[in-house]
C-alpha cells in the first residue's frame, strides 16, 4: 500500500524552528518529486515546496524562501522540511505528497494525512 | 487572495449537476495543465481530475474537468452526499511556482 505518514509537527515560538518528516512506504521513494503543501486553519490549500527525485533541485514558495528547507534522504525513504524563523503565519496542517509520474507533472496523487504546526507564544 | 480565483461556495441536490470555475492568467492556467483536488476537512486531499481533464484510476467518471484560454471548470454530475467537501483547482505558473486556487466548499442540500 502507497503511503505516506508526516511527523515532527508541534507547538513552536514564533522565531523557532522545526523540522518536519514525512516517511514514504509502498513506492520507489527514489524515482518521484515531493512535495510539501499547508493549510492554515479555516483557509485553503497552498504549496510550499518541492524537490526532485536525488534532491539536486528545490523551489519554494516566495512566502517560505529563506526560512524552510526541503531535503530528502532516499535511503530511509523520508522527506524533510526545515522551518527556521517561523512566524504565527505559519501555522497550518503541512501535508507531504507525491508527483504523479516519475517525471515532473506538479500532479499530486499521494498525500498524507498531515501534521499540525502551530507558532504562538 | 489566491491567483486562482474560486468562488467560495456551490450547493446543489441529490442528482443534480453541479460546476465549479477557476479563473486564472496566461501564465498558468493559459499555459499549463489543470488539476482539481477534493478534501474531506481532517483528511488527506485527493487527486480527482489531472492534465484539464484526466480521470486518475477510480474516480467516478461523474466528475470530468475542462479548459478552455484562462478558465477551467470541474463538473459533478449525479451529485451525492458525498461529494460534500472542498474542492482546489491547481496550476503550475511560470513564475516557477505552484498555485491553488482559494477552494469552493460544496454542500449537498
Amino acid at each position: 500500500e502507497v503511503q505516506l505518514v508526516e511527523s515532527g509537527g508541534d507547538l513552536v515560538q514564533p522565531g523557532g524552528s522545526l523540522r518536519l518528516s514525512c516517511e514514504a512506504s509502498g513506492f520507489t521513494f527514489s524515482s518521484y518529486w515531493m512535495y510539501w503543501v499547508r493549510q492554515a486553519p479555516g483557509k485553503g490549500l497552498v504549496w510550499v515546496s518541492r524537490i526532485n527525485s536525488d534532491g539536486s533541485i528545490t523551489s519554494y514558495a516566495d512566502s517560505v524562501k529563506g526560512r524552510f528547507t526541503i531535503s530528502r534522504d532516499n535511503a530511509k525513504n523520508t522527506l524533510y522540511l526545515q522551518m527556521n524563523g517561523l512566524r504565527a503565519e505559519d501555522t497550518a496542517v503541512y501535508y507531504c505528497a507525491r508527483d504523479r509520474i516519475v517525471v515532473v507533472s506538479n500532479t499530486l496523487d499521494m498525500w498524507g494525512q498531515g501534521t499540525m504546526v502551530t507558532v504562538s507564544s | 487572495q489566491s491567483v486562482l480565483t474560486q468562488p467560495p461556495s456551490a450547493s446543489g441536490t441529490p442528482g443534480q449537476r453541479v460546476t465549479i470555475s477557476c479563473s486564472g492568467s496566461s501564465s498558468n492556467i493559459g499555459s499549463n495543465t489543470v488539476n482539481w483536488y477534493q478534501h474531506l476537512p481532517g483528511t488527506a486531499p485527493k487527486l480527482l481530475i489531472y492534465s484539464n481533464n484526466q480521470r486518475p484510476s477510480g474516480v467516478p467518471d461523474r466528475f470530468s474537468g475542462s479548459k478552455s484560454g484562462t478558465s477551467a471548470s470541474l463538473a459533478i454530475s449525479g451529485l451525492q452526499s458525498e461529494d460534500e467537501a472542498d474542492y482546489y483547482c491547481a496550476a503550475w505558473d511560470d513564475s516557477l511556482n505552484a498555485l491553488f486556487g482559494g477552494g469552493t466548499k460544496l454542500t449537498v442540500l
